[in-house]
């Protein structure tokens, strides 16, 4: 299997541009999760879906960030407008009915 | 208070060495636990479930505690790849989120 896969693995852009990061979870796995890390807060759990709907998108910080998962084999999450401290490294991960998830690459995102 | 609490470290341990570290919950109806295990600049990966009886696998032994609400990690013998970032994961059970701490950073010392 090729794991979870994501894209960009790495992102800088702008201050105000749109930023949209891409997720394939491991074929088959029915939960996905969007993680933040940064040195000041660790990883922090922005959404994640079951069965590709939204359960929990407590930890989204604003409404400049949304997810979707319009299908099992793929989510996005986009920030408009990006801002610098939004800059992290962001996880996405998925799971198959345990409860251990299984991480991607991460998309390291560098807002100036 | 934080779901999960980990102490950050640095943990600087040389080769050899017994190192532990422990992760406390503040939610008790929470299900399961887990160890993972992150590289500088990687994604974190799964390093062993802990179950309630506690469990081992080679030189690493988990353990929970519920009545106090923490797990721990032990890491015997410890060896130069052993550096890491340790991070402690709490699940309720089923479809529930997987909350982590922060992290403890590992060090190992030739």
């Amino acid at each position: 299997d090729a794991g979870v896969i994501q894209s960009p693995r790495h992102e800088v852009t702008e201050m105000g541009q749109e930023v949209t990061l891409r997720c394939k979870p491991i074929s088959g796995h029915n939960s996905l999760f969007w993680y933040r890390q940064t040195m000041m807060r660790g990883l922090e759990l922005l959404i994640y879906f079951n069965n590709n709907v939204p359960i929990d998108d407590s930890g989204m910080p604003e409404d400049r960030f949304s997810a979707k998962m319009p299908n099992a084999s793929f989510s996005t999450l986009k920030i408009q407008p990006s801002e610098p401290r939004d800059s992290a490294v962001y996880f996405c991960a998925s799971r198959l009915q345990v409860p251990e998830a299984f991480f991607g690459q991460g998309t390291r995102l560098t807002v100036v | 208070r934080k779901e999960v609490e980990q102490d950050p470290g640095p943990f600087n341990v040389p080769e050899g060495a017994t190192v532990a570290f422990n992760c406390t919950y503040s939610n008790s109806a929470s299900q399961s636990f887990f160890w993972y295990r992150q590289d500088c600049r990687k994604e974190p990966k799964l390093l062993m479930s802990v179950y309630s009886s506690g469990n081992e696998d080679g030189r690493f032994t988990a353990q929970l505690n519920r009545a106090s609400q923490y797990i721990s990690l032990l890491i015997r013998d410890s060896k130069l790849s052993d550096s890491a970032t340790y991070l402690c994961a709490v699940n309720l059970g089923g479809n529930e989120k997987l909350t982590f701490g922060t992290g403890t950073r590992l060090t190992i010392i030739p």
